[in-house]
């Protein structure tokens, strides 16, 4: 079975573009979270998505919005990107909010 | 603000050493602890999920033991491998809110 897939792999944009990261779950996973990651930190949760509802947002400005779609899998919008938005982006997947989580490769967007 | 901190930061032991550290979390409001391995340019991996007071898992030479009426988990490598460098990162899973909080990790090389 395929795991959790990210796209794009890398992504490099300029301040005050605006940018659309996606992630396709494991099949029967209906939940979708996600999180930044910066050098030296654990992974900081953004939103978790539990069949195309957010069922949770973390401390990030309202520049960050997310959304799942039918088929689960899940966009995550930055806009008016700011340098300190450079960071691994991960995705997560879980049967449900409360349940292990399986990630994926992350995409790393770099802001110039 | 939840504090999820990890200690130590960082580790170097040999082959062969058994080493331990810690994770710290807060102690009320508690559903479940996660113990994830992240290597260098992979997905983090799910070692454990821990949710009773008193409860120990093992994973062939990795084991976990949870105290929640403090507010800690201890993660155990028996006889460590150079396979085992990895970041160890601990996330909480509180009953108040839908989302992991991660600790920063403890960066653990094993050198041959």
């Amino acid at each position: 079975d395929a795991g959790v897939t990210q796209s794009p792999t890398h992504l490099i944009k300029t301040r005050g573009q605006q940018v659309t990261l996606r992630c396709s779950p494991i099949s029967g996973h209906k939940s979708v979270s996600w999180y930044q990651q910066v050098l030296g930190q654990g992974p900081q949760f953004i939103f978790q998505y539990y069949e195309k509802e957010e069922r949770g947002r973390g401390n990030f400005p309202d520049r960050f919005s997310a959304r799942q779609f039918p088929n689960y899998s899940s966009e995550l919008n930055v806009n008016a990107l700011l340098l300190g938005d450079s960071a691994l982006y991960l995705c997560a997947s879980s049967l449900g909010t409360l349940y292990e989580q399986f990630f994926g490769p992350g995409t790393r967007l770099t802001v110039l | 603000i939840l504090n999820v901190e990890q200690s130590p930061q960082s580790l170097h032991v040999q082959e062969g050493d058994s080493t331990n550290f810690t994770c710290s979390f807060p102690s009320s409001n508690f559903y479940a602890l996660h113990w994830y391995r992240w290597e260098t340019a992979k997905s983090p991996e799910a070692l454990f999920v821990m949710t009773l007071n008193g409860d120990e898992k093992k994973k062939g030479r990795i084991s976990a033991t949870l105290n929640t009426k403090e507010g800690y988990s201890y993660l155990y490598i028996k006889g460590s491998q150079p396979e085992d460098s990895a970041t160890y990162l601990c996330a909480f899973y509180g009953t108040s809110y839908g989302k992991l909080t991660f600790g920063q990790g403890t960066i653990l090389t094993v050198h041959p």
